[in-house]
């Protein structure tokens, strides 16, 4: 199975900073099948990015995906008080279909 | 409005079995595939399998194979996902998913049902 690994596994950064999270696969990710979720505490997992760079509907354009083959990276531009939380990057090109480990991104 | 609501919380003991239940409404169930991603106390996100409700096509994480069975009731939209016997490693937070475009099984999961909390506990 494609093994991803996110890194860092905690980033601290204040209110208007820019946010740089990886992801690395363990293999290339098929087609770019590669999503970004944003999940908070108490809440379900939020599709924020699919095909590795496009956006989900209602996603501000503060985040954008870029990447292929093995490695990604999740950029959110200007970080909002509402932005910190976990990030879990997705491959859906393999099976089976698996998680990266999360990033926190913490004040 | 598409939505996912998931069966309220459990709490249950080793050796017990347990089916919960995601029900599906606003889009058409039998054209979507559907999810069930566990994601245990302060953990990652696991997927565990996935069924098309239209043919109940589906497919397990080897890791999930055997563990659970996941099957779908397309006459009440309905998912779900049962154990036949409960362990304590079974304690987590389990979500349902849909994928993103009909038909399709190579794709991400644009809504989630809110979470149904498994406690197995003697």
């Amino acid at each position: 199975e494609v093994v991803l690994t996110q890194s860092p596994g905690t980033l601290s950064l204040s209110p208007g900073e820019r946010a740089t999270l990886s992801c690395r696969a363990s293999q290339s990710v098929s087609n770019s099948y590669l999503a970004w979720y944003q999940q908070k505490p108490g809440q379900a997992p939020r599709l924020l990015i699919y095909g590795a760079s496009s956006r989900a509907t209602g996603i501000p354009d503060r985040f954008s995906g870029s990447g292929s083959g093995t490695d990604f990276t999740l950029t959110i531009s200007r970080l909002e008080p509402e932005d910190f939380a976990v990030y879990f990057c997705q491959q859906y090109g393999s099976s089976p279909r698996t998680f990266g480990g999360g990033t926190k991104v913490e004040i | 409005e598409v939505q996912l609501v998931q069966s309220g919380a459990e709490v249950k003991k080793p050796g017990e079995s347990l089916k919960i239940s995601c029900k599906g409404s606003g889009y058409t169930f039998t054209s979507y595939w559907i999810a069930w991603v566990r994601q245990m106390p302060g953990k990652g996100l696991e997927w565990m399998g996935i069924i098309y409700p239209g043919d109940s096509d589906t497919r397990y994480s080897p890791s999930f194979q055997g563990q659970v069975t996941i099957s779908a009731d397309k006459s009440i939209a309905t998912a779900y996902v049962q154990w036949s016997s409960l362990k304590a490693s079974d304690t987590a937070m389990y979500y349902c998913a849909k994928t993103f475009a009909a038909g399709s099984y190579d794709d991400p999961f644009d809504y989630w049902g809110q979470g149904t909390l498994v406690t197995v506990s003697s």
